[in-house]
């Protein structure tokens, strides 16, 4: 099946700082991108969609100049968490589709993110 | 409302038994439904399409009841390997878009 690859797989950074997380489709192109966060034992909460060469369409309370999200090919997504903070400390992880809407999504490994 | 609703359980069975759990969508404009397995801090992973006439892949079986805007699944001889979180997942189209919406999950515990 599809492969999404996602890039890094875990990270510690320090507080103020920036990470930076990649989503790429490995065999497929992929039109449209979703980054989603998950705290432990709760669900995934969808942050932003992204489509390639346009701007990402951000959910209710999330925001765009924290998570900063560029779909600049149809092969990678990067969300770029500026100044984090320790609550930002969560499990991130990507999906990717190509023809909606039967597809499935394919999902990235995830990015566990531990601000200190 | 939130868009997709599933029964958190957990549900503790026994290895062999059959559980079933349901998840209900609240947007009618809802195109297409799927449901996933996520293991514990791991990323989801496609367990089945659901397709309105119901299918079955295995001991998994699943249905959709567009009127009553609902999906179901149906674990069949639960093995201890079952254990998981499972997702229901909505693809509702936008104006010029799809999005994904996830359910909370619905927890099952296979014991031995």
């Amino acid at each position: 099946g599809a492969v999404v690859s996602q890039h890094p797989s875990r990270v510690i950074c320090k507080s103020g700082t920036s990470v930076k997380i990649e989503c790429r489709s490995l065999d497929f192109q992929a039109t449209t991108m979703f980054w989603y966060r998950q705290f432990p034992k709760q669900s995934l909460m969808l942050m932003a969609t992204s489509n390639e060469g346009s701007k990402a369409t951000y959910e209710q309370g999330v925001e765009k100049d924290k998570f900063l999200i560029n779909h600049a090919s149809l092969t990678l997504s990067t969300l770029t968490v500026t100044s984090a903070h320790p609550e930002d400390s969560s499990f991130y992880i990507c999906s990717a589709m190509d023809f909606p809407p039967n597809t499935e999504a394919f999902f990235g490994q995830g990015t566990r993110l531990t601000v200190v | 409302r939130k868009e997709v609703e599933q029964d958190p359980g957990p549900f503790n069975v026994p290895e062999g038994a059959t559980v079933a759990f349901n998840c209900t969508y609240s947007n009618s404009a809802s195109q297409s439904f799927f449901w996933y397995r996520q293991d514990c801090r791991k990323e989801p992973k496609l367990l089945m399409s659901v397709y309105s006439s119901g299918n079955e892949d295995g001991r998994f079986t699943a249905q959709l009841n567009r009127a009553s805007q609902y999906i179901s699944l149906l674990i069949r001889d639960s093995k201890l390997s079952d254990s998981a979180t499972y997702l229901c997942v909505v693809n509702i189209k936008g104006s010029n878009d799809y999005k994904l919406s996830f359910g909370a999950g619905t927890t099952v515990t296979v014991r031995a």
